[in-house]
């Protein structure tokens, strides 16, 4: 079992607001991804963090933003919620930037209604 | 981007036969290819993985093999064990255009071994 963890675990927002999901990622690793998994399909990355910046993006708005603090730890913040952002949010964090292996968080199941 | 296509999306296998899970990705510089579990309800979970200085992989039960000319890697499961039920995903990376990596994921395969 890795030590990657996340909160809420579920969390249920109404179209327009704003959520803040967090991620703390295990020790030592101090690169976090950001994958968005919707129903019955694969994760899809979201973006990257090393060393509290961004380093690459998939192909989200601006809308999802997010942050890194010096012990790693991770934000993902999502404005203006809309339905189709119902989805089970994962980080993943690695050992070090460019470092092959990922290991996943249990993830935060957000609805949108 | 990377475009990474699984298949089957569904498979039902007898305990104790074999399961085989194929992928295929699109960009040539992809070096890493991992498989993750995911059982209902948890994270994905590494399995195995390889990188494209091989060609096969092996740990127990489980085994991954690459054919980069091609362009698809696939996942094999031996002597299927009911505790095998559940989803895999096979992913590639890419490099993004700031010239780190990433993964691009599969749509998943839904894995059922009969008792």
């Amino acid at each position: 079992e890795t030590g990657v963890t996340q909160s809420p675990t579920h969390l249920i927002k109404t179209r327009g607001q704003q959520v803040t999901l967090r991620c703390s990622s295990q020790s030592g690793h101090n690169t976090v991804s950001w994958y968005q998994q919707a129903l019955g399909q694969g994760p899809q990355f979201i973006f990257q963090y090393y060393r509290e910046e961004e380093n690459g993006r998939g192909n989200f708005p601006p809308r999802f933003s997010g942050l890194q603090f010096p012990n790693y730890s991770s934000e993902l913040n999502v404005n203006a919620l809309e339905l189709d952002d119902s989805a089970l949010y994962l980080c993943a964090s690695s050992f070090r930037q460019g470092s092959y292996e990922q290991y996943f968080g249990p993830g935060t199941r957000l609805t949108v209604t | 981007g990377e475009n990474v296509e699984q298949h089957p999306s569904t498979l039902s296998v007898q305990e104790g036969d074999s399961a085989v899970i194929k992928c295929t990705y699109s960009d040539s510089a992809s070096n890493y290819f991992p498989w993750y579990k995911q059982e209902l309800g948890k994270r994905p979970q590494l399995i195995i993985d390889i990188r494209s200085n091989v060609g096969e992989k092996k740990d127990q039960r489980i085994a991954v093999t690459l054919n980069k000319t091609a362009k698809h890697f696939s996942l094999h499961i031996t002597e299927t064990q009911p505790e095998d039920s559940a989803v895999y995903f096979c992913a590639a990376s890419f490099t993004m255009d700031t010239g780190r990596r990433a993964l691009t994921f599969g749509s998943g395969t839904r894995l059922q071994v009969q008792p």
